[in-house]
């Protein structure tokens, strides 16, 4: 099956600094990748959705000057933390989508994010 | 009300019993998935149904569009199954790729 990876897998930072997480399509081209959030014992929340060379659509609620989304290629989309703070401590997950005429979605490993 | 909703969302059972997670949701939908995530977090989708019935090994998913009702099974479960299960639909209305979820049936096989 497709596989999507995500780099790093865990980070801990500094209150104040910025973070940067990879997510890449290792076999396939993705044409939409998403961003997802979550907390403990929680459903996976939506951040935002990626599409390749063009900007990010943010769910409500999500700070798109906060959370920076790149997809720069067809196999590689950015999220990056800034100004990184403790509540946004949190584990990352993004997927991706194959291309317009599927439903099929592919998960990455994830990347947990401890600010301190 | 969640769009989505998972019964049980809790269950604990015993190496080798049958399982079944429930999933009813309440719009209309192009496609259901379900989702295993374990506890090092990395999902891994199960299956993608729009009708009918799917089988993967000892699990099978069968999908009800008339009921919106979507269940999973575990034939001989296995400790290994332990994991949180999540149904997760893309709604008709609304952006068409981006998934609904489920709050997740954490599920526990003792042997």
């Amino acid at each position: 099956g497709a596989v999507v990876s995500q780099h790093p897998s865990w980070v801990i930072c500094k209150s104040g600094t910025s973070v940067k997480i990879e997510c890449r399509s290792l076999d396939f081209q993705a044409t939409t990748m998403f961003w997802y959030r979550q907390f403990p014992k929680q459903s996976l929340m939506l951040m935002a959705t990626s599409n390749e060379g063009s900007k990010a659509t943010y769910e409500q609620g999500v700070e798109k000057d906060k959370f920076l989304i790149n997809h720069a290629s067809l196999t590689l989309s950015t999220l990056t933390v800034t100004s990184a703070h403790p509540e946004d401590s949190s584990f990352y997950i993004c997927s991706a989508r194959a291309g317009l005429g599927t439903y099929e979605q592919y998960f990455g490993p994830g990347t947990r994010l401890t600010v301190t | 009300k969640n769009e989505v909703e998972q019964s049980p969302q809790n269950l604990t059972a015993q190496e080798g019993e049958f399982i079944t997670i429930n999933c009813s949701y309440s719009v209309g939908i192009s496609a259901l998935h379900w989702l295993q995530q374990h506890p090092g977090g990395g999902i891994v989708s199960l299956f993608m149904l729009s009708s009918g019935k799917k089988k993967h090994g000892r699990l099978i998913a069968t999908i009800n569009i008339q009921e919106k009702h979507s269940s999973l099974h575990i034939t001989a479960s296995h400790p290994r199954d332990s994991a949180v299960y999540i149904c997760a639909v893309n709604p008709m209305t609304g952006t068409a790729s981006k998934l609904t979820f489920g709050t997740g049936t954490r599920l526990q096989v003792t042997l």
